[in-house]
């Protein structure tokens, strides 16, 4: 069973960075066509792609977040981190991490964390 | 890169069908079959219900089905129950320099 779990803080201030931890099990991010990205959902609003890091270290980001976004992976620790430069109170949302598998199911996310709330405030 | 276009809301009586149109272009929905769509129950986290444009994983009811002509993907729930009140969003591949482009998302009401 693939399980994915955030964590992270729940309040950043402006201009503050902001690290996020997605801690999986049921796979391994070292098989090949397996990926883990990050989206995130402002309150009330719809879903935006951040990140998306392969079992062959690949790396994508959303254009409009590139220069602040870097995500990372520690396969034997089964974690995936993503970091967010010069937050914003814009970026208050909840975040999710969640599975992909390119050579089953393409494009798309299958199994999603709980997410967590981040809030950017002074 | 623009979201995609949902309706902002549908709905339908128990038993009749609905239809959530996705419009985007052809750098996206159009030039890829890689249309996936996600239901929400408020408060909850998103599934997938449909993904490569026509594909139910396991557990999805067959009631749900996809679809594409040109740049507009559309899901279809047939057979409308309580429970697919929801708020419902689609989602592209976009090229490789954008993996995935989320729709604006439809709220789904059972009248």
């Amino acid at each position: 069973q693939i399980t994915l779990k955030e964590s992270g803080p729940t309040l950043v201030r402006p201009t503050q960075t902001l690290t996020l931890t997605c801690t999986f099990s049921g796979y391994s991010l070292s098989t090949s066509g397996v990926g883990v990205g990050w989206i995130r959902q402002p309150p009330g609003k719809a879903l935006e792609w951040l990140a998306l890091i392969y079992w062959d270290d690949d790396k994508r980001y959303s254009p409009s977040l590139k220069s602040r976004l870097t995500i990372t992976k520690d396969t034997s620790k089964k974690q995936v981190v993503l970091t967010m430069t010069t937050m914003d109170p814009v970026d208050t949302a909840t975040y999710y991490c969640a599975h992909s598998h390119y050579y089953n199911g393409g494009y798309a996310f299958d199994v999603w964390g709980q997410g967590t709330m981040v809030i950017a405030s002074s | 890169q623009s979201a995609l276009t949902q309706p902002p809301s549908a709905s339908g009586s128990p038993g009749q069908s609905v239809t959530i149109s996705c419009t985007g272009t052809s750098s996206d929905v159009g030039g890829y079959n890689y249309v996936s769509w996600y239901q929400q129950h408020p408060g909850k986290v998103p599934k997938l219900m449909i993904y490569e444009v026509n594909k139910r994983p396991s557990g999805v009811p067959d009631r749900f089905s996809g679809s594409k002509s040109g740049n507009t993907a559309s899901l279809t729930v047939s057979g409308l129950q309580a429970e697919d009140e929801a708020d419902y969003y689609c989602s592209s591949y976009a090229g490789s320099n954008n993996l995935f482009v989320f729709g604006s998302g439809t709220k789904v009401t059972v009248l």
